[in-house]
């Protein structure tokens, strides 16, 4: 099967920025995406990028794409307690619409 | 709109003992899907359906079994739950007119296995 790996533990100071990597495996991927879950909480779309895109930037937070290297970033700026939380990602898989693989999640802590 | 909703939210089943998993959407979205989440490992695509009447299997089917009788729900059944079951687990639904495929999850449901 296919996987997509990430790091799972990532520990920041307030007002610093998080950069969380994650490498996957289906090179003919359309979307990719990031997806937050806080404690208790089922998951919430993030952010995502089109396959065709190097970067993509959205207030806080900037998503680059390496395609050479099946690499996928999200880097958070100015990171806030708030932003504690698990975040995944996910790739589609096999071009199916609605079949996503995640990744291991990585858990952002965020000390104060 | 209450977008997706789980039932129960905790559950503790004794091995052998079956069950069903509620789910339901009022988005009137056709993808359903159903993902268990243990630690470590990230969520794992159980089972999904890309309409009323339509399921198919994911990565790890077995065990689990699903019906899509309506748009609105889709329940995922343990005939004979085994230790192996206990996670959360997740429904999720997307509408193929988004174009990011965004999937919306519920909030989840923790089984225990004992």
């Amino acid at each position: 099967g296919e996987d997509v790996e990430q790091s799972l533990f990532l520990s920041v100071r307030e007002g610093d920025s998080s950069v969380i990597n994650c490498t996957y495996t289906d090179s003919s991927s359309t979307y990719l995406y990031w997806y937050k879950q806080e404690p208790g909480a089922g998951l919430q779309l993030l952010t995502y990028i089109f396959s065709n895109m190097d970067m993509k930037q959205d207030q806080r937070l900037t998503v680059l794409l390496n395609k050479k290297d099946k690499h996928l970033s999200l880097r958070i700026a100015d990171t806030q307690t708030g932003d504690s939380a698990i975040y995944f990602c996910a790739e589609i898989y096999g071009g199916a619409t609605n079949k996503l693989i995640f990744g291991t999640g990585t858990l952002l802590a965020v000390q104060p | 709109n209450a977008g997706v909703t789980q039932t129960p939210k905790f559950q503790v089943l004794k091995t052998g003992q079956s069950m069903t998993l509620q789910c339901a959407q009022d988005m009137n979205h056709e993808y359903m899907s159903w993902y268990r989440q243990d630690p470590g490992m990230g969520l794992r695509l159980i089972h999904y359906s890309v309409g009323a009447g339509i399921t198919d299997q994911g990565e790890v089917p077995n065990g689990y079994n699903v019906s899509r009788s309506t748009t609105e729900d889709f329940p995922l059944r343990l005939l004979s739950a085994a230790p192996s079951q206990t996670s959360v687990y997740f429904c999720a639904s997307s509408s193929s007119g988004r174009v990011n495929n965004e999937q919306f999850f519920g909030p989840g449901t923790r089984l225990t296995v004992l």
